[in-house]
């Protein structure tokens, strides 16, 4: 089972959008709509900001938002803030397989 | 206040065996699937095993598979990895992760508390 496929890095300016994607096969992505995404912060533990692709966990800003389409899920962030620059990290369910669970890669945003 | 405490971790020479345990307060516990995620340096997360509430069932990574295994008491809300024949790729920080539960719904492939992390070395 190979890792989910997500950008390195992805940068925006305050007050901008950004959208990372995150890209993995029918047998993941493609079949559950169990995809989440984690920011972590540097020396931090990851937090949970979207889980069954689009939903936000109570707490969690509505400027984060996720979307799916065939084997590719999105993250994206409006009105760019400074707090927002982390790594984040999307995550599915895998199903039959041996294999529980994938990450991705994780991508770096920078605020600029 | 929920609380996730990694403990166990350290340096470990390769083929060297290790326990990690994770302890959890101010949730209930044995309603959570229950996940060990790392970290190695510079790089992103990484699943390494689940276990269902009552421990029927588990799932690991196929890089660890036959090597770790993880266990749980759910009456002394603690979580285990007992780490053997240990390789330099090993090398991280192990989280202890909760499913997420919302509701009535309860998911184990997202994770929602998490501890601070226990950093393995493996090195000679």
């Amino acid at each position: 089972q190979s890792a989910l496929t997500q950008p390195a890095s992805v940068s925006g300016s305050p007050g901008q959008s950004i959208t990372i994607s995150c890209t993995g096969t029918r047998s993941d992505v493609g079949t559950y709509n169990l995809v989440s995404w984690y920011q972590q912060h540097p020396g931090k533990a990851p937090k949970l900001i979207i889980y069954e692709a689009i939903k936000r966990p109570s707490g969690v800003s509505n400027r984060f938002s996720g979307s799916k389409s065939g084997n590719t899920a999105s993250l994206t962030i409006s009105q760019l803030q400074p707090e927002d620059e982390a790594d984040y990290h999307c995550c599915s369910y895998v199903g039959s397989s041996p294999v529980d669970v994938v990450f991705g890669g994780g991508t770096k945003l920078t605020v600029l | 206040e929920v609380q996730v405490v990694e403990s166990g971790g350290g340096l470990v020479q390769p083929g060297g065996s290790l326990r990690l345990s994770c302890e959890v307060s101010g949730f209930t516990f044995g309603n959570y699937w229950m996940s060990w995620v790392r970290q190695a340096p510079g790089k992103g997360l990484e699943w390494v095993a689940n276990i269902k509430q009552d421990g029927s069932e588990r799932h690991y990574v196929d890089s660890v598979r036959g090597r770790f295994t993880i266990s749980r008491d759910n009456l002394k809300n603690s979580l285990s990895l007992q780490m053997n024949s240990l390789r330099a790729e090993d090398t991280a920080v192990y989280y202890c992760a909760s499913g997420f539960c919302t509701g009535d719904v309860c998911y184990r492939s997202s994770f929602d508390y998490w501890g601070q992390g226990t950093l393995v070395t493996v090195s000679s």
